[in-house]
C-alpha cells in the first residue's frame, strides 16, 4: 500500500524544546516537501528536497532543519528559534519535476 | 498583496447545486495551473491539473484558466456532500519552480 506516513498524528511541546517530525514515503519519488498551514494562509513552503543528501530552503526555513540521508525519509526538527511553531506540518512527494504533489496526513504541532 | 489571492469562505450550498470557486494572481509568469481537495484533518489530494488558458472537464470538475484576466475557477457540477471540503488552487511559472498555493475555501454541501 503506497504513500506517505507522517507521525505522530499530534505531538505537544513546551516551549524551547526541539522537536522532530517524521515523514516516509515508500512511492519512490525523489522529491519531498515541508509546508506548514496555519488559518486563512495557504500552504507555505519549509524545505524540500530533490535528490539524497541535498535539499533546499523554501520561504520559511527560519527555525527548521531537515535532512535527506534516504531517499524515503525526509525528517523535519522544529528548533526552539522559531518563534511560531504551533501550526500544521504537511510533508509531500513527487517524481522529480513533476507538479503533483502526494501530501501525508499531517502532523499538527502545538507548543505551550 | 499575496501572489495568489482566494477568498476562505466558508461556502454553504445545498446538495445538487453548481459551485463555482476562483483565484486570482498577480504573476504573469504561472503557467500551470491545479486544484487541490482537503478533507478535514487529511492531506491535500490533486484533483484537477491545467496548462495555459482554457477548460479541463473530469466527471463534475471542471477547471478554467484565464490568463489574460489572471482568474482561475473551478466548477463542480451537482455538488455532493461528499464534496464538502476545503479546495486549495496552486499555480507556479515555467521551469522548476515552487508551488504557490492560495489560502484554500471551504465548501459545505449540505444534503
Amino acid at each position: 500500500d503506497g504513500g506517505i506516513t507522517q507521525s505522530p498524528k499530534y505531538l505537544f511541546r513546551k516551549e524551547g524544546q526541539n522537536v522532530t517530525l517524521s515523514c516516509e514515503q515508500n512511492l519512490n519519488h525523489d522529491a519531498m516537501y515541508w509546508y506548514r498551514q496555519d488559518p486563512g494562509q495557504g500552504l507555505r513552503l519549509i524545505y524540500y528536497s530533490q535528490i539524497v543528501n541535498d535539499f533546499q530552503k523554501g520561504d520559511i526555513a527560519e527555525g527548521y532543519s531537515v535532512s535527506r540521508e534516504k531517499k524515503e525519509s525526509f525528517p523535519l526538527t522544529v528548533t526552539s528559534a522559531q518563534k511560531n511553531p504551533t501550526a500544521f506540518y504537511l510533508c509531500a512527494s513527487s517524481v522529480a519535476g513533476t507538479d503533483e504533489q502526494y501530501f501525508g496526513p499531517g502532523t499538527r504541532l502545538t507548543v505551550t | 498583496q499575496k501572489e495568489v489571492e482566494q477568498d476562505p469562505g466558508p461556502l454553504s450550498v445545498p446538495e445538487g447545486a453548481i459551485v463555482s470557486l476562483n483565484c486570482t494572481y498577480s504573476n504573469s509568469a504561472f503557467q500551470y495551473f491545479m486544484w487541490y481537495r482537503q478533507y478535514s484533518r487529511k492531506g491535500p489530494e490533486l484533483l484537477m491539473y491545467t496548462y495555459s488558458s482554457g477548460n479541463k472537464e473530469d466527471g463534475r470538475f471542471t477547471a478554467q484558466v484565464d490568463k489574460s484576466s489572471k482568474y482561475i475557477s473551478l466548477f463542480i457540477r451537482d455538488s455532493q456532500p461528499s464534496d464538502s471540503a476545503t479546495y486549495l488552487c496552486a499555480m507556479r511559472a515555467g521551469g522548476y519552480n515552487k508551488l504557490i498555493f492560495g489560502a484554500g475555501t471551504r465548501l459545505a454541501v449540505h444534503p
